[in-house]
């Protein structure tokens, strides 16, 4: 059980718009800064969204992040196939003194 | 530009110490903007972060792994280590080395390509 909750799957059309949430509490997403990660099928993750709304530089605006109370939410526009993906959030969790992910989303285009 | 890589056995019997070593090249570990993250992923499943180093040798550890964790610098090689105590097959899992990024929210930049690891007699 991840102390972060994700919906563990996701779909959309190309062109539609997604979005995945990621629901915490006060001492994680709360009071800390959330951070997205995508994971391509039999690679490592990859930054793709940090300090809730950020993107490093390559990663397409499609991509973004957005934060209210204890709940954070990855939006994807313009969906594409190379989109498939599992999407990870992570926050640090004052409580644990440690740092938390979300169980994963799978997302799947249809 | 940075990059991290993995080493060490691919295959740990029960019982015994699970050690990997993470080599930075292409900047330098002791840069104070970042500190170094061991996370793992049990096939099939979602990351569980295992702990934080800084150069300094300050440590945070993930509270269900911390009595079995110790992490390591070693700023002459460039490299960071992972030692993990009392395997079972329940730590078969790919392990990765990560940079965390204190200007980005702590988050974890830069990842190793991964390393399969397999608890089994």
């Amino acid at each position: 059980q991840s102390v972060l909750t994700q919906p563990p799957s996701a779909s959309g059309t190309p062109g539609q718009r997604v979005t995945i949430s990621c629901s915490g509490s006060s001492s994680n997403i709360g009071s800390n800064t959330v951070n997205w990660y995508q994971q391509l099928p039999g690679t490592a993750p990859k930054l793709l969204i940090y300090n809730y709304n950020q993107r490093p530089s390559g990663v397409p605006d499609r991509f973004s992040g957005s934060r209210s109370g204890t709940s954070a939410s990855l939006a994807i526009s313009g969906l594409q196939s190379e989109d498939e993906a599992d999407y990870y959030c992570a926050a640090w969790d004052d409580s644990l003194n440690g740092r938390v992910f979300g169980g994963g989303t799978k997302l799947t285009v249809l | 530009q940075v990059q991290l890589q993995e080493s060490g056995p691919g295959l740990v019997k029960p019982s015994q110490t699970l050690s990997l070593t993470c080599t930075v090249s292409g900047g330098s570990i002791s840069n104070g903007l970042y500190s170094w993250s061991w996370i793992r992923q049990p096939a099939g499943k979602g990351l569980e972060w295992i702990g934080r180093i800084y150069t300094s040798g300050s440590t945070y550890y993930n509270p269900s792994l911390k009595s079995r964790v110790t992490t390591s610098v070693d700023t002459s090689k460039n490299q960071f280590s992972l030692k993990l105590s009392s395997v079972t097959a329940a730590d078969t899992a790919v392990y990765y080395c990560a940079r965390v990024s204190r200007n980005w929210g702590n988050a974890f930049d830069i990842w190793g390509q991964g390393t399969v690891v397999t608890v089994s007699s």
